[in-house]
């Protein structure tokens, strides 16, 4: 597609339950990054996908956060078992990739707002 | 560890006038590179402008300009003749060498007033 797309846009969900976020980034870019922003916070790193390299998962809050992505393409977060403290937006950008974050430029999907009650 | 710190929670200006927004960051790295992100309701972050550290020349880009001070390690961003479309959450990030980590500020929401 022409931009990154993300579904849901929103999401209201019960404590406890498990949600799936999806990213589709923009065809031909390797780098695909997921980020948490929290009502008035600047935006938490939570994972970076690389070409075929290892992920790093070095910002995923805790182990109900898990996140894959399947051929190089489209990208799913799960968070299981969710908490209130899990609400936020979730966003998702995606980028040439290889080249260093100043050299090549990140593309923002509008995110999804997930909302646990 | 780095951070980045906006001290502007939010503010509001008349259309056509200039507004500054602040924002300071703390690291003991020499090369790095700071930008300014804009997001409107439509929560797409977007790019505003970027500056590489080692570049003592300020970066514009039309009506957007910053003012870079890194002995001070300040990086503002100046918006000349604001527009109504201005209007949303502008935030500074930075990001070291060949790194892809982003470190962001909390934001400043920005309101322009017709």
């Amino acid at each position: 597609g022409a931009g990154v797309s993300q579904s849901p846009s929103n999401k209201v969900t019960e404590k406890g339950k498990d949600v799936e976020l999806r990213c589709d980034p923009i065809s031909g870019h390797t780098a695909l990054y997921w980020y948490r922003q929290s009502l008035g916070q600047g935006l938490e790193f939570l994972i970076y996908f690389q070409g075929n390299s290892a992920p790093d998962k070095s910002g995923l809050p805790s182990d109900r956060f898990s996140a894959e992505r399947t051929g190089g393409s489209v990208s799913t977060l799960t968070i299981q078992r969710t908490q209130q403290e899990d609400s936020a937006v979730y966003l998702c950008a995606s980028s040439l990739g290889g080249r260093g974050l100043f050299n090549e430029k990140l593309f923002f999907g509008s995110g999804t707002q997930l909302s646990v009650l | 560890a780095q951070t980045v710190t906006q001290s502007q929670p939010e503010m509001s200006v008349q259309e056509a006038e200039t507004v500054t927004l602040s924002c300071t960051y703390d690291t003991s790295e020499s090369n790095y590179y700071l930008f300014w992100y804009k997001q409107p309701p439509s929560r797409q972050m977007i790019l505003v402008i970027r500056q590489e550290a080692y570049k003592q020349q300020n970066a514009t880009e039309n009506r957007f300009s910053v003012n870079f001070q890194k002995a001070a390690k300040s990086f503002s961003l100046k918006i000349s003749d604001s527009q109504l479309g201005d209007t949303a959450m502008y935030f500074c990030a930075f990001v070291m060498d060949s790194n892809y980590q982003l470190i962001w500020g909390a934001g400043t929401k920005l309101i322009i007033k017709p």
